[in-house]
């Protein structure tokens, strides 16, 4: 199957940016997702990118893309302590139905 | 409108038990995916269900097992339960599948421990 690559943790002070790192392998994706993890919660989705974009700005996140090399990250501007959370990339292949997740970056945010 | 429900929270099994799962999908939605989280690791498709037909199958043996309702609810069901199905099982529902993006909205899931 396809593999999708996250480090593992990630520790920012509040207020300042983070950013979220992502590879994956599958060139035939159309989507990219960043959902977010809260302790004893499912996934909620932060936000999406079309395969034929490079960036998409969505109020204090920044996704970029980078087709050529495989690599999605996720910007975090102003982290907030709220966004203390594990942070999963997932794609989406060209056919079938099937989301395939990364293993998750864990995001502390220190007050 | 209500959101995915999945029952119950919590689970504790013996190896060799059956299990069954259930999961309400997101009003208007008829579309449900399984997904199996180990601990420390993201989530891994099952299989997903699109108007009571399976409709795509990730890489899990044939004892995992779903069904999907004509009211679009679905259950999971798991045969010779083993060590290793102890995970978080989450149900997403999205208004239908294909090729274009469709949202998925996870559920809180299901904690399987196996015993």
């Amino acid at each position: 199957g396809e593999d999708v690559e996250q480090s593992l943790f990630l520790s920012v002070r509040e207020g300042d940016s983070s950013v979220i790192n992502c590879t994956y392998t599958d060139s035939s994706s159309t989507y990219l997702y960043w959902y977010k993890q809260e302790p004893g919660a499912g996934l909620q989705l932060l936000t999406y990118i079309f395969s034929n974009m490079d960036m998409k700005q969505d109020q204090r996140l920044t996704v970029l893309l980078n087709k050529k090399d495989k690599h999605l990250s996720l910007r975090i501007a102003d982290t907030q302590t709220g966004d203390s959370a594990i942070y999963f990339c997932a794609e989406k292949g060209r056919t079938g139905n099937q989301f395939y997740f990364g293993t998750g970056t864990s995001l502390t945010v220190i007050p | 409108e209500t959101g995915v429900t999945q029952s119950p929270t919590h689970l504790i099994k013996t190896r060799g038990q059956q299990v069954t799962l259930r999961c309400s999908s997101q009003s208007g939605h008829n579309t449900v995916s399984w997904y199996q989280q180990a601990l420390g690791q993201g989530p891994q498709f099952i299989f997903q269900y699109y108007r009571e037909e399976e409709n795509g199958r990730g890489n899990f043996p044939p004892r995992f097992s779903g069904l999907q309702f004509p009211n679009y609810s679905s259950e999971l069901n798991v045969n010779a339960l083993e060590l290793d199905d102890s995970a978080l099982y989450l149900c997403a529902s999205s208004p239908s599948p294909g090729e274009v993006h469709n949202e998925q909205f996870f559920g809180p899931g299901t904690r399987l421990t196996v015993l």
